[in-house]
This record gives C-alpha cells, structure tokens and sequence, in this order.
C-alpha cells in the first residue's frame, strides 16, 4: 500500500513570491507521482506527472516538481506566483502497473496575496 | 472532447435514502474510477470498472456500489445513506494502457 504526506494544510504567498508545496510518499513497490490542482467548486485537473526518466519535472502554469528517490519526496515549486494560483493542491500515488488507483495526500491551501 | 462529465451536480438526500450518480468518461477512455472526496480532504478511491466489471476496490463498504455499461459510462449507488456520506463525489477516467487519470467537476452530495 501506498501513503502521501503533505506537510503543509495551508501556505500563504505573496504575489511574484516564489513557492514549494512540500509531498512526501511511502511504498514499497515503484509508483509513479502526480501533483493535481483543484479551484473552487470544481474537480481535479493535472498539472504534472512523474513516470521515469529525468526526475525535474515539468507542467502547466509554470509548475515544475522534483522527484528525489532517497528522500522519497515529490515537491512542487514555482518561482513567481499570481493570484490566479490560489487553489487546493494535491500530491498523489499510483503503483507502477496499476495506473487506476490513485492515492492522494490530504492537499495544500495555497492562497496569494497580493 | 467533451471530457469526463458528471450528473447531477448536486444532491440533497437524508438518511436512510439510496442515491445514484452518473458519469461518462472522456472519450476513448474504457475505464472508469469513483473518488468521495469528504470537506477538507483528499480524494479517496472507491473502486474502478472496466469491462462492465469491478477490478478494484478501495476501503468503502458494500453500501457503496457501481455499475458499468457498453458504452463506458458509468453509475455509482449508495444505499443506506448515513450522514458521514456527505461528499463531493469524483468520477475520472483512463485508457486502460494509460497513466493519467481525467477527472469530472463532481456531484455534491449532502445527506441531511
């Protein structure tokens, strides 16, 4: 089984600041890691992944993500921020092989202040 | 592309009640999975069909059900409805081959 941690409930921002979301993850087996965002009233929508190869990640909005293996870590930066930002953000798992079941942390409340 | 589309969007039921929510996946995608998303947490996974059959299935009870037709499209019924159902229930969908999950908006279900 799969487990995700993120440290952080909320993380306030001021606008062009640059920010991390911080996600750690727990398996025993290979997984592939997801980082999706989530506005207000609405569902989840992708903004990068990680499956193999080069462990700097990047996505939409001006999101990139670092896999780091020996830290079993998955976190999310941006290096300016805009209001438009302000979210839910949710860090998740999937085990190699078993793409459908996604294991999600319990999401990061970035709000930007302008 | 219409993408992952959910109905209704929201719900109010009480107690006791049995609810049914609908979703048809993005197009091309045979494979349909069900999150319940409670207030202030992350999606947690019901279970996923594929072929019209369940092929996984997370920690949820058997009040939690589902039921996949021909054309992909997918059901999810709770019976017994208990207050603790109250959530924002999350249809996505995935190429069977695929690594990436497409979400719909969610239905709203409030059990009073």
């Amino acid at each position: 089984a799969q487990s995700v941690t993120q440290l952080d409930s909320q993380v306030p921002v001021f606008e062009e600041a640059p920010v991390e979301l911080r996600c750690n993850y727990s398996s025993s087996v290979s997984v592939y890691l997801f980082w999706y965002v989530q506005y207000p009233n609405q569902g989840l929508q992708l903004l990068l992944k990680y499956l193999s190869g080069s462990t700097l990640v990047k996505g939409i909005n001006g999101f990139e993500a670092e896999f780091n293996k020996s830290q079993t870590s998955f976190h999310l930066r941006k290096p300016s921020v805009h209001i438009s930002d302000t979210a839910e953000y949710f860090c998740a798992v999937s085990e190699v092989g078993v793409n459908e079941k996604l294991t999600f942390g319990t999401g990061t409340r970035l709000t930007i202040i302008p | 592309d219409a993408g992952v589309t959910q109905s209704p969007t929201h719900l109010i039921k009480t107690r006791g009640q049995q609810v049914t929510l609908r979703c048809s996946p993005k197009s091309g995608h045979d494979t349909v999975c069900w999150y319940q998303q409670a207030l202030g947490q992350g999606p947690q996974f019901i279970f996923q069909y594929y072929e019209e059959e369940e092929r996984q299935r997370g920690n949820f009870p058997d009040r939690f059900s589902g039921h996949q037709f021909p054309n992909y499209s997918s059901e999810l019924n709770v019976n017994a409805l208990l207050l603790g159902d109250s959530a924002l229930y999350l249809c996505a969908s995935i190429q069977r081959d695929g690594n990436e999950q497409f979400f719909g908006p969610g239905t709203r279900l409030t059990v009073l």
